[in-house]
């Protein structure tokens, strides 16, 4: 099992570029989730996904977009890059989002946006 | 809406002491709470949960007990190692609607000296 796999590990964007970052979970989890974590303020929520094919927002949404095709894919996109938006990115997946379930995390995507 | 507080960090320890790292919260209803660790270079893994008052937690030597009186879910260690060195979240997860979306502390950063 490869569990929670994110790619890529690393990118560099210009601003007003844009970029898709890619999540796989292996675990056949119901609900997925895209965290930003910038230092000193944890990790803070962009967008969940409940099921396969739901989408909702998170705490902070703006300049992100989310798909969820497939159950096992979630993805994130950047239309057009801020700086205000480098930061480290983790995907995680739980079983069915209640609240006693464990997240799964991925490796996390490093952003640097120029 | 639904907060958590860690104690402000870092934290540098000898090796064999003993480690508190206080946690509170707010929140409405019965949340889950958790500790996550994230070592050098990695993504979040679960440490240890409770998800009912009274509940205590515990994995690889950590503790933490679910105080609702006193809204606190504060981590412990007998005697931590250098391998302990790594940052920790306390985070609350809520059920319902949230669908087990987590509210993250910002992360105390943990360094054991040898």
């Amino acid at each position: 099992n490869a569990g929670v796999t994110q790619t890529p590990k690393f990118q560099v964007l210009k601003t007003g570029q844009s970029m898709t970052l890619q999540c796989a979970q292996d675990m056949n989890h119901n609900s997925m989730y895209w965290y930003r974590q910038d230092p000193g303020m944890g990790l803070r929520l962009i967008y969940y996904s409940a099921s396969e094919g739901t989408t909702d927002k998170g705490e902070v949404p703006d300049g992100y977009n989310v798909s969820r095709l497939k159950k096992q894919n979630f993805l994130l996109g950047l239309e057009s890059a801020a700086p205000s938006q480098t930061s480290v990115y983790f995907c995680a997946s739980s079983y069915q989002g209640a609240r006693t379930d464990t997240q799964y995390f991925g490796p996390g995507t490093r952003l640097t946006v120029l | 809406g639904d907060s958590v507080t860690q104690m402000e960090g870092p934290v540098t320890l000898s090796e064999e002491a003993f480690l508190t790292i206080n946690c509170t919260y707010t929140a409405t209803g019965y949340p889950s709470l958790f500790w996550y660790v994230q070592y050098p270079g990695e993504g979040l893994q679960l440490l240890l949960k409770a998800t009912k008052a009274d509940d205590k937690g515990s994995n690889k030597g950590f503790e933490a007990t679910y105080r609702k009186e006193t809204t606190s879910f504060h981590l412990e260690k007998g005697s931590v190692q250098v391998s302990d060195s790594a940052v920790y979240f306390c985070a609350l997860g809520a059920g319902g609607t949230s669908y087990g979306k987590l509210t993250f502390g910002q992360g105390t950063i943990l360094t054991v000296h040898p």
